[in-house]
């Protein structure tokens, strides 16, 4: 399983847009990057994902450069709802949908 | 999107009972579906691979007789903390891939456990 690293942390204030990078150097072929948000005692919430280029919502966008060994999410106008932690995590069905979850990045949204 | 429910939510035990926590895909169909377990403040850590109609699979470290798995039904997967001890408290959750073909999985909301 590819490994992934991510801030530990990150402050922002409400209105701003948050930009939370993920490295995964490992990345196979058939990999998928997707992002999950979880709040404290909840399960993981899908976010965003994708595998190459940019991917849109309506909650997310993520970026994915051509060498794929790293992507952003970026979340506009954040709100105090927002914060949470967010985990990148890099699998798919090729590897059995088995995924590695690693420490995540604690986001807190200020007022 | 896919739903996952697990039940119960919360279980309070004494130390040497046994607990049993079932993960359900409601409106999917799910020939795979995974446990993790996650301490206050840390990551998910996986612990097995349910599968329909075979053994699960168990990461390195999880102890197979103490965490049975079941996976009776396309739609449902219990977990069973046998013989549980206070430092099996944890949070436990499931998740399940909702269909072939598809990159994404989904994850139940969790059962927090405390083995007192």
């Amino acid at each position: 399983l590819a490994k992934t690293t991510q801030p530990i942390s990150m402050d922002s204030y409400e209105g701003q847009e948050v930009n939370i990078t993920c490295s995964h150097n490992n990345i196979a072929t058939n990999d998928y990057i997707t992002w999950y948000q979880q709040f404290p005692s909840q399960g993981p919430r899908f976010i965003i994902q994708g595998y190459k280029t940019k991917v849109t919502n309506e909650v997310a966008s993520l970026f994915i450069p051509a060498d794929r060994k790293s992507s952003t999410l970026s979340l506009p106008r954040v709100s105090l709802s927002d914060t949470a932690v967010y985990y990148c995590l890099v699998g798919g069905e090729y590897n059995d949908y088995k995924l590695s979850f690693g420490a995540g990045t604690t986001v807190t949204v200020r007022a | 999107g896919a739903v996952v429910s697990q039940h119960p939510s919360r279980v309070i035990c004494k130390s040497g009972t046994s607990v049993k926590i079932e993960c359900r895909s409601l409106d999917f169909q799910a020939t795979t579906m995974f446990w993790y377990r996650q301490f206050p403040k840390q990551s998910l850590m996986l612990m097995a691979t349910s599968n329909e109609g075979s053994k699960a699979t168990y990461e390195q470290g999880v102890e197979k007789d103490k965490f049975l798995i079941n996976h009776a039904s396309l739609t449902l997967s219990t977990l069973t903390v046998t013989s549980a001890h206070p430092e099996d408290s944890s949070f436990y959750i499931c998740s399940a891939p909702p269909a072939a073909g598809t990159e994404t999985q989904y994850f139940g909301p969790g059962t927090r456990l405390l083995v007192l």
